[in-house]
């Protein structure tokens, strides 16, 4: 089946530490992103890819990093720098990173910082 | 700077009643607007989707509106069912898309 896929659903780490979220999907989309929520708060783009080899900071992406060297696959890099990073992280996908379309989710990653 | 607005207290629906949830925006013209619905734990799923020079959508048992004149959605959901329970979100675009907090929607059987 096609879809998105998100791993690992829960993550720990020590402060400190970087992590690296996984982002898979396999609808041969263009476009990719990665959101971050809150309890109690509406998503917050961190980053988005509209193709290969190329993204763009969202509103949040200080203390993040991302690579898009393949079309399907689209990691996130919580690093050490991200001063609260304890969230549940989305990732996205969209046919075309223009002025259509539906987002697809993947069911989150949520990372716990001790 | 550009803001959504939603219902921020959890709306509770008798079972079978329509429900309506509100979503305003401020300071920007976005060319279309889209639904999701979220479950506890969850990434969100699309619902619908309406653009600035359609009034009104349906699919099914839900129903968006649009009024770019108030910067205003209605999402709404006739015969409303205990399964229907979930945090509705609205997310206008212009050129990229702004998710607004949500409403949670409890249907009580």
């Amino acid at each position: 089946d096609g879809g998105i896929t998100q791993s690992p659903k829960y993550l720990f780490r020590k402060e400190g530490q970087n992590v690296t979220l996984s982002c898979e999907q396999n609808l041969n989309h263009d476009a990719m992103y990665w959101y971050r929520q809150d309890p109690g708060q509406g998503l917050r783009l961190i980053y988005y890819s509209q193709i290969v080899n190329d993204f763009q900071k969202g509103d949040i992406a200080e203390g993040y990093s991302v690579s898009r060297e393949k079309k399907e696959s689209f990691p996130l890099t919580v690093t050490s720098a991200q001063k609260n990073p304890t969230a549940f992280y989305l990732c996205a996908s969209s046919l075309e990173g223009g002025n259509n379309g539906e987002l697809f989710f993947g069911e989150g990653s949520r990372l716990t910082v001790l | 700077s550009q803001k959504i607005e939603q219902n921020s207290e959890a709306l509770n629906i008798q079972e079978g009643k329509t429900a309506t949830l509100t979503c305003n925006y401020t300071n920007y013209s976005p060319a279309y607007l889209q639904w999701y619905r979220q479950d506890p734990g969850r990434g969100p799923v699309f619902l619908l989707l309406i653009r600035e020079n359609e009034k009104e959508k349906r699919k099914e048992r839900l129903k968006v509106t649009f009024d770019t004149t108030l910067k205003q959605s209605l999402f709404h959901i006739t015969a409303s069912q205990p399964a229907d329970s979930a945090t509705y979100l609205c997310a206008p675009r212009d050129d990229k898309i702004i998710f607004g907090k949500g409403t949670r929607l409890h249907i009580l059987p």
